[in-house]
């Protein structure tokens, strides 16, 4: 284990539905991320936390909200989802002060859409 | 634009080979290469890691070697065991106080033969 979990680990969802992916690291790091894998495509980063504060948005669709009410909790909001948003969904946590900045992967949410 | 790119696709190498996955980046300010290892079901998890400043890092088995000119890096796994089947990805990022926003590679998935 990384000391990052997520859940839940399987969603499906229908197009009209929202729902929420969660993900908490027990690594006591600042900066939290958001991860998009498909296949045969590179992981894409979607949103970075720093300090409970966003950092980064990579143009993601407004129907992927984050959330990230401290620094050890990590919220993605889904709403109105299309088929393609068909994914594995990887949190990330990493220390960006004291640490080497590694980043640590949560085994990911394997997301649905129908 | 692709800014990590990543070969081969796949690999299939017999037990006790060398396995050699190679990276090439164009952004000269990336100051950050880790490779990460994923198996099927899990996140990607954090294999080795180098910095610019040195041509090579060993860690058992695996070995970064860093070509700065070239602006290329690659993985070789000595001693290849069918445990080291997995998707291999390589990624770059330039490293900031904030956050360590990772560019991967597309993956490269290693099948070592008994």
């Amino acid at each position: 284990e990384t000391g990052v979990t997520q859940t839940p680990r399987h969603l499906v969802m229908g197009m009209t539905n929202k729902k929420s992916l969660k993900c908490e690291q027990h690594l006591g790091h600042n900066a939290m991320y958001w991860y998009k894998q498909s296949a045969k495509k590179p992981l894409e980063l979607m949103f970075v936390y720093n300090f409970k504060e966003q950092t980064e948005n990579n143009s993601v669709p407004s129907r992927f909200s984050p959330e990230c009410p401290n620094s050890s909790h990590l919220f993605l909001h889904l709403h109105t989802l299309q088929p393609e948003d068909s994914a594995l969904y990887l949190c990330a946590s990493s220390q960006q002060q004291t640490g080497d900045y590694e980043q640590y992967f949560g085994p990911g949410t394997r997301l649905t859409v129908t | 634009q692709q800014q990590v790119k990543q070969s081969p696709q796949s690999l299939i190498v017999q037990k006790g080979g060398i396995s050699i996955i190679n990276c090439a980046y164009e952004n000269t300010a990336f100051d950050y290469f880790p490779w990460y290892q994923q198996f099927p079901g899990k996140g990607p998890a954090l294999l080795i890691a180098i910095r610019p400043d040195v041509s090579e890092k060993k860690e058992g088995r695996f070995t970064i070697s860093f070509n700065k000119s070239a602006k290329q890096f690659s993985l070789h796994i000595m001693d290849s065991q069918p445990g080291d089947s997995a998707t291999y990805f390589c990624a770059a990022s330039v490293r900031l106080v904030g956050a360590n926003n990772l560019f991967f590679g597309t993956g490269t998935r290693l099948t070592v033969i008994p």
